[in-house]
């Protein structure tokens, strides 16, 4: 089955500057790969997602590549806010529409 | 409301004890599915339900973890024989038909195996 691993666990970074999470998956017949961000008590919400058609996708500060000859998608994040401060969450899913979620990033957005 | 529900919120229960947990989906979303949350751990998949198809149980960690859904709708997460390793907070998400696409998550039941 489809297994999706993300790193980094923790990321700091100062108000204003960039933020990056990177995720790879294992299963290459995946074509669906959402982003969900969850606050505390919250559950995930989806903040951006992308298909294997297109390689980007921009949402004002945010925007998410693939690379599907990698099988590597990454989320990025400019101009960052305290309220971004949250656990985001990259997931990947295929044929049988069961979403497989990594393990989670928290980001720090330090003043 | 419109959004996903769930309930317990909280569920605090003794080592042995049977547990159910409900989810009520957002009404039209044909896709259900249940994820458990533990410290460190992401999001864990256990079930899927789309329509009136055979649910993709392939999650589920054990025999003492089973999941209905009723009419299409309603979701029960019944776990047997409760374990101190049970302790998380489960999720439900529902998601409309056609492919995978946006899921909405209700905010969880935090169990509690004491």
């Amino acid at each position: 089955g489809e297994n999706v691993e993300q790193h980094p666990s923790t990321l700091s970074v100062q108000e204003g500057d960039s933020a990056v999470i990177k995720c790879t998956y294992s299963d290459s017949a995946s074509n669906y790969f959402p982003w969900y961000k969850q606050e505390l008590g919250k559950g995930p919400q989806l903040i951006i997602d992308i298909r294997s058609n297109v390689g980007e996708k921009k949402d004002q500060r945010i925007a998410v590549t693939l690379n599907k000859t990698a099988k590597h998608f990454s989320l990025h994040i400019t101009e960052t806010q305290p309220e971004d401060s949250a656990v985001y969450f990259c997931a990947a899913s295929g044929w049988d529409d069961k979403i497989i979620f990594g393990k989670g990033t928290r980001l720090h957005i330090l003043p | 409301g419109a959004g996903v529900s769930q309930s317990p919120s909280n569920k605090v229960t003794e080592k042995g004890k049977d547990v159910e947990l409900r989810c009520d989906p957002i009404s039209g979303h044909t896709a259900l599915y249940w994820y458990r949350q533990s410290l460190g751990q992401g999001l864990e998949f256990l079930i899927y339900f789309q329509g009136n198809s055979a649910p993709d149980k392939s999650g589920l960690p054990s025999d003492r973890f089973s999941a209905e859904r009723t009419g299409g709708s309603v979701s029960t997460l019944t776990i047997q024989r409760t374990q101190q390793e049970d302790s998380a907070v489960y999720l439900c998400a529902s998601s409309l038909a056609g492919g995978p696409g946006e899921l909405f998550f209700g905010e969880g039941s935090r169990l509690t195996v004491l």
